[in-house]
């Protein structure tokens, strides 16, 4: 099993629509939880992170994550065409070692 | 926020020869530094980690004598693929983190392509 594992879509959707990406982990060591955005040929930058369980939002992005269950998501709402990008999400268990997710492609239509 | 650099951006070079990549924190100290290597549509995986002035650490599988790393100051590494053969070709992001415990949050270059003929 994958420490983190994640849909690689691709994902589709029509401009304005409320998107859904989601990771599940198996490790309960990890405590940090980030989501990255890489266009496409470019390095991976930062959207988020949160520590432990809970909601987390920033302007149209919302990152949500239950430790419980073991699972992150991140949502988008009215989404635009410019969000069209791989999203990746990673764990970080505070041993400085990122460990992510496939990435999930996300093509948001206009 | 902080800013890293790697240079080139995009290289090309024949089979047999090495390539050096360079990594970059323009605007803050870098303590610790990541080599990642990514294949089209796959996720990040972990190289190697090095701490300037100490050797690197290598994740499992990855060969340190075909892929040298230098962390020779706190804000420059490199990453030198020695006797580059076509199944090297990919894409080479590394990353730098202050690390001072807790969240240790790591900023991204914006990568190298790496194609070896």
């Amino acid at each position: 099993q994958k420490e983190v594992e994640q849909d690689p879509g691709p994902l589709s959707v029509p401009e304005g629509a409320i998107v859904s990406l989601n990771c599940t982990y198996s490790n309960s060591a990890f405590q940090y939880f980030m989501w990255y955005r890489q266009y496409s040929r470019k390095g991976p930058e930062l959207l988020m992170y949160t520590y432990s369980s809970g909601n987390k939002e920033d302007g149209r992005f919302t990152a949500q994550v239950d430790k419980s269950s073991k699972y992150i998501s991140l949502f988008i709402r009215d989404s635009q065409p410019s969000d069209s990008a791989t999203y990746l999400c990673a764990t970080d268990s505070g041993t400085y070692k990122y460990i992510f997710g496939t990435g999930t492609r996300l093509k948001v239509l206009a | 926020g902080a800013v890293v650099s790697q240079h080139p951006s995009r290289v090309i070079c024949k089979s047999g020869t090495s390539v050096k990549i360079e990594c970059r924190s323009l605007d803050f100290q870098a303590t610790t530094m990541f080599w990642y290597r990514q294949f089209p549509k796959k996720s990040l995986m972990l190289m190697a980690t090095s701490n300037e002035g100490s050797k690197a650490t290598y994740e499992q599988g990855v060969e340190k004598d075909k892929f040298l790393i230098n962390h020779a100051s706190l804000t420059l590494s490199t990453l030198t693929v020695t006797s580059a053969h076509p199944e090297d070709s990919s894409f080479y992001i590394c990353s730098a983190s202050s690390g001072a415990g807790g969240y240790n949050e790591q900023f991204f270059g914006p990568g190298t392509r790496l194609t070896v003929l």
